[in-house]
């Protein structure tokens, strides 16, 4: 069974700082793996979905890596803005299907001015 | 504009009377999901369905319906409303199969007393 864990649950910067969210999923047969961004409120968006043959996808200032030997997935965000403030998620298929993902219960970030 | 869209987005509701949340995409997406998201546990999958006449459980399915007769509309319904329902709910498609990025809908929030 697929668990994924996220690691703070909350966190509070600086804006311009750069950080790191992280992601831990404890099957590492995946074939990808997603990070979402959701405001207050509001629906998840799909931020980037890294495939098992990736190590990194990267969206303007949005990295995301994936060692899949190691069971983790990072989300680096660059010089951070308060428009970065929401939480982030992250998800991975559940183990043997291609039909159903776990996700975690997500990182809320502030980015402070 | 590519979307999935809910309704109603807000519901107040009491115990026993049946209710209907609709979701319709318009991306000719096969893939469609439900989930509900509470405090504390995170995004949890309800039903899914692979494609029209094709549906299966996902991890809360108890107490809920659904039914897929049209590609882009997938609603979900509570036959009998109990309060542990109450909560907020998304549904969210894909081009193929879950695995896939996902893409939500705003989100309905059911309150059930």
């Amino acid at each position: 069974k697929q668990e994924v864990t996220q690691i703070p649950a909350a966190l509070s910067v600086p804006e311009g700082e750069n950080l790191v969210l992280n992601c831990s999923f404890t099957d590492s047969a995946i074939y990808n793996l997603q990070w979402f961004r959701q405001d207050p409120g509001k629906g998840l968006t799909s931020l980037l979905l890294i495939q098992s043959s990736q190590r990194e996808q990267t969206s303007g200032r949005l990295n995301a890596s994936l060692d899949k030997s190691s069971g983790r997935s990072t989300l680096y965000i660059a010089a951070s803005q308060p428009g970065d403030s929401a939480t982030y998620l992250c998800a991975a298929p559940v183990t043997g299907t291609a039909s159903k993902l776990t996700f975690g219960t997500g990182t809320r970030l502030q980015v402070t001015l | 504009e590519a979307q999935v869209t809910q309704n109603p987005r807000y519901l107040i509701t009491v115990t026993g009377k049946k209710l209907t949340v609709t979701c319709s995409q318009n991306m000719n997406h096969e893939y469609m999901s439900w989930y509900r998201q509470d405090p504390g546990l995170g995004l949890r999958q309800i039903y899914y369905s692979m494609n029209v006449e094709v549906t299966d459980k996902g991890d809360v399915p108890e107490g809920y319906k659904v039914s897929r007769k049209e590609k882009r509309n997938f609603p979900l319904i509570l036959e009998s409303p109990s309060p542990n329902q109450t909560s907020l709910y998304f549904c969210a498609s894909s081009p193929l199969q879950g695995t896939d990025t996902q893409y939500f809908g705003p989100g309905t929030r059911l309150t059930v007393l």
